[in-house]
């Protein structure tokens, strides 16, 4: 089964940093590009940062960049993004999303998404 | 990257046509046609629908389409049905590692 899973939210102080991971299966992770997009509660989705198959691109919104930090490991089909200095206005569902067949500027498949909590 | 802008609602009776516009700049939207388009139900996972401007992914209706004048991309939908009621989200180049989302439309079906 083609399935992304994401993991390592939760609740964390201003300030604070969290490491969250994405595993991939069922398709063939070092053929392409993929993705973090975030969506607060109640709110749009928000792009957050890209990477190329081969780590060569790696892109980032304004609101997160110096902050955070994504990374693969392809041979364990893993994604990852490193948030430091954590905002309350970070707080949001995190999605790991898989970058089309050879593109980098759709998301052909979704996870479920990993909260992200950012709280005193 | 400032968000693109979508109308926030819309809507329409079963069986019209409604379009979604999604507005950037000759920067993003009008730059390149690497506009695509996300349906989202509520509590759902985002879903493709429209990719590069006008493609849709195999098993998405042909009721869906995509296109872009100048700085303006939209989404029609054809023969609206209940199920097609949900929100709506465009996403496009921004420059050469970012993309940007627009706000969102929520689709509501009369």
């Amino acid at each position: 089964e083609v399935q992304l899973v994401e993991s390592g939210g939760g609740l964390v102080q201003p300030g604070g940093s969290l490491r969250l991971s994405c595993a991939a299966s069922g398709f063939t992770f070092d053929d392409n590009a993929m993705h973090w997009v975030r969506q607060a509660p109640g709110k749009g989705l928000e792009w957050v940062s890209g990477i190329s198959w081969n780590s060569v691109t790696i892109g980032y919104a304004d609101s997160v960049r110096g902050r955070f930090s994504t990374s693969r490991d392809n041979t364990k089909k893993s994604l990852y993004l490193q948030m430091n200095s954590l905002r309350v206005e970070d707080t949001a569902l995190y999605y790991c999303a898989k970058g089309g067949s050879g593109s980098y500027w759709h998301f052909e498949l979704w996870g479920r998404g990993t909260l992200v909590t950012v709280s005193s | 990257q400032s968000a693109l802008t979508q109308p926030a609602s819309v809507s329409g009776s079963p069986g019209q046509s409604i379009t979604i516009s999604c507005t950037g700049t000759s920067s993003d939207v009008g730059s390149y046609n690497l506009v695509s388009w996300y349906q989202q139900h509520p509590g759902e996972v985002p879903k493709l629908i429209i990719y590069e401007g006008k493609k849709r992914p195999s098993g998405v209706s042909n009721r869906f389409s995509g296109s872009k004048s100048g700085n303006t991309a939209s989404l029609t939908i054809s023969g609206l049905q209940a199920e097609d009621e949900a929100d709506y989200f465009c996403c496009s180049y921004a420059d050469s590692t970012s993309l940007v989302f627009g706000g969102g439309t929520k689709l509501t079906v009369l």
